[in-house]
């Protein structure tokens, strides 16, 4: 079974950084490309950030380009975003999602989230 | 930038009605780059149809997608209790992938 659990969401003030992690279990983590999308409180869904699963390629939202950096740990089975100069608008449910195959698939799998308020 | 615009916003049924959702496009794309999620509160959203007719797994043939070029359809044949959820369409053909704002389906 396919399993996808976000960490490392926090309070933060605004021009701090974090970086959240999404471990993943249950299928080959070096095939599939990985997103992550946010939530913020009663909103709708944003997409954030995608990674390659040869991490040779990655893409941004222009909201987080230039701030945010997503990664993956082939050996640990793990994505990374690595979140700096946050801001008051980045906060939100984080996701990390699976996608169904390289290079412009649908999302088949979700982890349940993680929680990054910023705030003073 | 490829905007969604879903409607209606919200969509007021009964259980056993048939449901129509809209998403249309900012400019046309690829269909075969559509996706529907589902999403009920406190729970991540679930993929339903992508491409924009082919039934993810598990998903109950009462849902189905169809469109082409701007204007995407998702239809719930007969509502059933567990289909009362936010439903958000979203394209992955080009950069940045963009989500609609949502249709909330809502118990009459």
């Amino acid at each position: 079974e396919i399993h996808l659990v976000e960490s490392g969401g926090a309070f933060v003030q605004p021009g701090g950084s974090l970086r959240l992690s999404c471990g993943a279990s249950g299928f080959d983590f070096n095939t599939y490309d990985m997103n992550w999308v946010r939530q913020a409180p009663g909103k709708g869904l944003e997409w954030v950030s995608v990674i390659s699963g040869g991490a040779d390629a990655t893409d941004y939202a222009d909201s987080v380009r230039g701030r945010f950096v997503i990664s993956r740990d082939r050996s640990r089975n793990t994505l990374y975003l690595q979140m700096n100069i946050l801001r008051a608008e980045d906060t939100a449910i984080y996701y990390c999602a699976k996608e169904s195959g390289s290079r412009n698939f649908p999302m088949n799998h979700w982890g349940r989230g993680t929680l990054v308020t910023v705030s003073s | 930038e490829i905007v969604l615009t879903q409607s209606p916003g919200t969509l007021s049924m009964s259980p056993g009605e048939r449901a129509t959702l809209s998403c249309r496009a900012s400019q046309s794309f690829n269909s075969r780059y559509l996706a529907w999620y589902q999403q009920k509160p406190g729970q991540a959203p679930r993929l339903l149809i992508y491409g924009p007719s082919t039934r993810a797994t598990g998903i109950p043939d009462r849902f189905s997608g169809s469109g082409s070029g701007t204007d995407f359809t998702l239809t719930i044949s007969s509502l059933e209790p567990e289909d009362f959820a936010v439903y958000y369409c979203q394209q992955y053909d080009s950069s940045p992938r963009t989500f609609g704002q949502g249709t909330t389906v809502d118990i009459k």
